[in-house]
């Protein structure tokens, strides 16, 4: 069964301070895809970064990065440069393709404070 | 604009009111799915399409019916509403093998 664990249910940062946030996962696909998604206090869904399991080179979109190690089943995201408007619930998930089966599953979030 | 629409955004209802939340996407996407948020538990899938009259079961199924009549829609209804489908529901699309699924602004549902 597809699995996404984020242990971390708070954390805080001081703003411009760098920040890990983790996520391991478990899925016996061959090919899937990592996402991190970002939800504000305002409640939308936001798309951050991306990461395909066949992808030697982490993914990298501005101040996010997403430290990806296959074996060991992890999918960090890291925030440099912290802002006060990160203040937000961090969602990790996977998408798998086994079988047809086309499923994108979560963590459970993580809710992450910047402070000034 | 690129977008996934869902109506109504805030809903209270009653006990066993049927109810349906819509959503539409302008994409031409393939998959759409429908999730629950609930405090520690993250989102939860439903149900999902893979097309057109192609439907089938998420994680938390019970007391949910979808369908997948037109590419484009891909309503939620609650035939009969209890207390705890009280949540936040996201309508979500992508194509079959793309990236990044795109979300809807959420509907946040509440039954008494």
């Amino acid at each position: 069964a597809q699995k996404i664990t984020q242990t971390q249910p708070g954390m805080f940062v001081q703003e411009k301070e760098a920040v890990t946030l983790d996520c391991t996962y478990d899925t016996s696909d061959q090919s899937y895809g990592l996402f991190w998604y970002k939800q504000p206090s305002s409640g939308e869904m936001i798309f951050l970064i991306y990461q395909g399991s066949y992808d030697e080179q982490n993914a990298t979109e501005g101040r996010y990065s997403l430290n990806f190690q296959k074996a060991r089943k992890s999918a960090n995201l890291v925030i440099s440069a912290s802002q006060l408007g990160d203040s937000a619930m961090y969602f990790c998930a996977m998408r798998g393709f086994s079988g047809g089966y086309n499923k994108l599953i979560f963590g459970a979030g993580t809710r992450l404070a910047v402070h000034p | 604009e690129a977008q996934v629409t869902q109506n109504p955004r805030y809903l209270i209802t009653v006990t066993g009111k049927k109810l349906t939340v819509t959503c539409s996407q302008n994409m031409n996407h393939e998959y759409m799915s429908w999730y629950r948020q609930d405090p520690g538990l993250g989102l939860r899938q439903i149900y999902y399409s893979m097309n057109v009259e192609v439907t089938d079961k998420g994680d938390v199924p019970e007391g949910y019916k979808v369908s997948r009549k037109e590419k484009r829609n891909f309503p939620l209804i609650l035939e009969s509403p209890s207390p705890n489908q009280t949540s936040l529901y996201f309508c979500a699309s992508t194509g079959l093998l793309a990236g990044e699924l795109f979300f809807g602004e959420g509907s946040r549902l509440t039954v008494l």
